[in-house]
């Protein structure tokens, strides 16, 4: 069975200020792996995926994760954070069975 | 503009009540997914369908029903059975080959169920 840890359920950050979000996961077989975003209220909307390749992924709104097949984790960074970036945050992990969730990590932006 | 529709955005019902959500896609994906959202809890899988006439229990199936009558739709009823009923609820869709790896999903924008 595998599984996803979100290590941070919250991260406070001030707007301008770098971020990282970590993600571990355990799988016996090689996995895909994604992170999503959920603003208030609303579904959630991929991130970014690593599917084979590069092991460093760009995706949209300036994020971009790293996967570590050695430390099996995903962490998720940007460089710069804005007010807007507050929401949570799911790192999800898929294999041949299914696709898991990890418990999310809320990040808040201050001003 | 092809997506996911859940309706309605929110729901309120008595207790005892048994209530259907729906879920749409127009993105022709075979596989669809229905997940329950609590506070602190991330995503609970409660059924999954991967083809049309065919759909396998999640996690926590207890107190649900579904159906998948046809490809763009994978409606939910929350019974009377379903002891906590209250959350938020997510549909989902993806593409499906069988022999590989799950591909990532697409999710509606959810329907809140208040049961008083």
């Amino acid at each position: 069975a595998q599984s996803v840890t979100q290590l941070d359920s919250q991260v406070p950050v001030f707007e301008e200020a770098p971020v990282e979000l970590r993600c571990n996961y355990s799988s016996s077989v090689s996995v895909y792996l994604f992170w999503y975003v959920q603003y208030p209220n609303q579904g959630l909307q991929l991130l970014l995926k690593y599917l084979s390749g590069s092991t460093l992924v760009k995706g949209i709104n300036g994020f971009e994760a790293e996967f570590n097949k050695s430390q099996t984790s995903f962490h998720l960074r940007k460089p710069s954070v804005h007010i807007s970036d507050t929401a949570e945050y799911f790192c999800a992990v898929s294999n041949y069975n299914d696709m898991r969730f990890g418990a999310g990590t809320r990040l808040t932006v201050k001003p | 503009d092809g997506g996911i529709t859940q309706s309605p955005k929110y729901l309120f019902r008595k207790e005892g009540q048994n209530v259907t959500l729906s879920c749409e896609q127009n993105l022709n994906h075979d596989a669809m997914y229905w997940y329950r959202q609590d506070p602190g809890q991330g995503l609970r899988l409660i059924y999954y369908s991967q083809i049309v006439n065919d759909f396998q229990k999640g996690d926590i199936a207890e107190g649900y029903s579904v159906s998948r009558e046809k490809k763009e739709s994978f409606p939910l009823t929350v019974t009377s059975a379903q002891k906590n009923p209250t959350a938020f609820y997510l549909c989902a869709s993806s593409t499906y080959r069988a022999g590989s790896r799950n591909y990532e999903q697409y999710f509606g924008p959810g329907t809140r169920l208040t049961v008083t």
